[in-house]
C-alpha cells in the first residue's frame, strides 16, 4: 500500500488568514483526493486532484475557498482560505492506483480561533 | 447523491464479546471497503470486498459483501481493547470515483 505523509500535523490559525495542506506519497498515483472530516462527523470529499488539470470538486465545495494543487503524480496541495471557525476540521489526503483499494494519510488537524 | 446508512452508531461491549456492524446504500455499490480509525489518526483500511457474496476474512475480522450490492457487514469475534476506536463503512459506486462514507460506528470495550 501506497504510503502517504501530510504536513503539517497540526495547527492553529487566525480567522481570516489561510493555510496550505501538503500530501506526499512514497510512490505515483493515479487519484488522489481530499476529504474533511468536522468534529465527531464522518468523512467529505473536498474534490479530486487531477494532476495536470483543475480540481474537480463536490457540491458545496469551490476553488476559490479550497484551492488545489497537484503539480505531479506524487504531490497535492490543499489550501483552506480566508479561514473561519467553522473550517476547524481534520482534513484528509487519499489515493488509490488501478484499484478500489483506498489508502488515506494521517490528517492535519486544523483549529481556527 | 449516493448515501450510506450505517448501523449501529455506537456500541459498548466487555471484552471477549462479539460485535456485528452493518451499511446499508440507497443504490449499488461495486466495492464496499471497512476502516478503522484511531483519534488523531487517519482511517486504515480493514477489508475491501469486490464481488456480490463475497465473504472476507483478516484476523478476528469478517466482512461479507451483500447479494444485492446494497450491503455489507462486518464481524469481529472475541474483542479486545484495541479495538477501540471508530469503524466506518465506504464503497465505490462507480469506477474511478473516490469513496462514500457512512458515518462510523463508535467501538468500546470494556476490560
Amino acid at each position: 500500500s501506497a504510503v502517504i505523509s501530510q504536513k503539517p500535523s497540526r495547527d492553529i490559525c487566525q480567522r481570516g488568514t489561510s493555510l496550505t495542506i501538503q500530501c506526499q506519497v512514497d510512490s505515483q498515483v493515479t487519484m488522489m483526493f481530499w476529504y474533511r472530516q468536522q468534529p465527531g462527523q464522518s468523512l467529505t470529499l473536498i474534490a479530486t486532484a487531477n494532476q495536470g488539470s483543475e480540481a474537480t470538486y463536490e457540491s458545496g465545495f469551490v476553488i476559490d475557498k479550497f484551492p488545489i494543487s497537484r503539480p505531479n503524480l506524487t504531490f497535492s496541495t490543499l489550501t483552506v482560505s480566508n479561514m473561519s471557525p467553522e473550517d476547524s476540521s481534520i482534513y484528509l489526503c487519499s489515493v488509490y492506483d488501478f484499484s478500489y483499494e483506498q489508502y488515506f494519510g494521517p490528517g492535519t488537524r486544523l483549529t481556527v480561533t | 447523491g449516493q448515501q450510506l446508512n450505517q448501523s449501529p452508531q455506537s456500541m459498548f461491549i466487555q471484552e471477549g464479546e462479539d460485535v456485528s456492524m452493518n451499511c446499508t446504500s440507497s443504490s449499488i455499490f461495486n466495492t464496499w471497503l471497512w476502516y478503522k480509525q484511531d483519534p488523531g489518526e487517519g482511517p486504515v483500511l480493514l477489508i475491501a470486498l469486490y464481488k456480490a457474496g463475497e465473504l472476507t476474512s483478516n484476523g478476528r475480522l469478517t466482512a461479507q459483501f451483500g447479494i444485492t450490492r446494497k450491503d455489507s457487514f462486518l464481524n469481529i469475534s472475541a474483542s479486545i481493547p484495541s479495538d477501540v476506536g471508530i469503524y466506518f463503512c465506504a464503497g465505490h459506486g462507480q469506477a474511478g470515483t473516490a469513496l462514500i462514507f457512512g458515518k462510523g460506528t463508535t467501538l468500546s470495550v470494556s476490560s
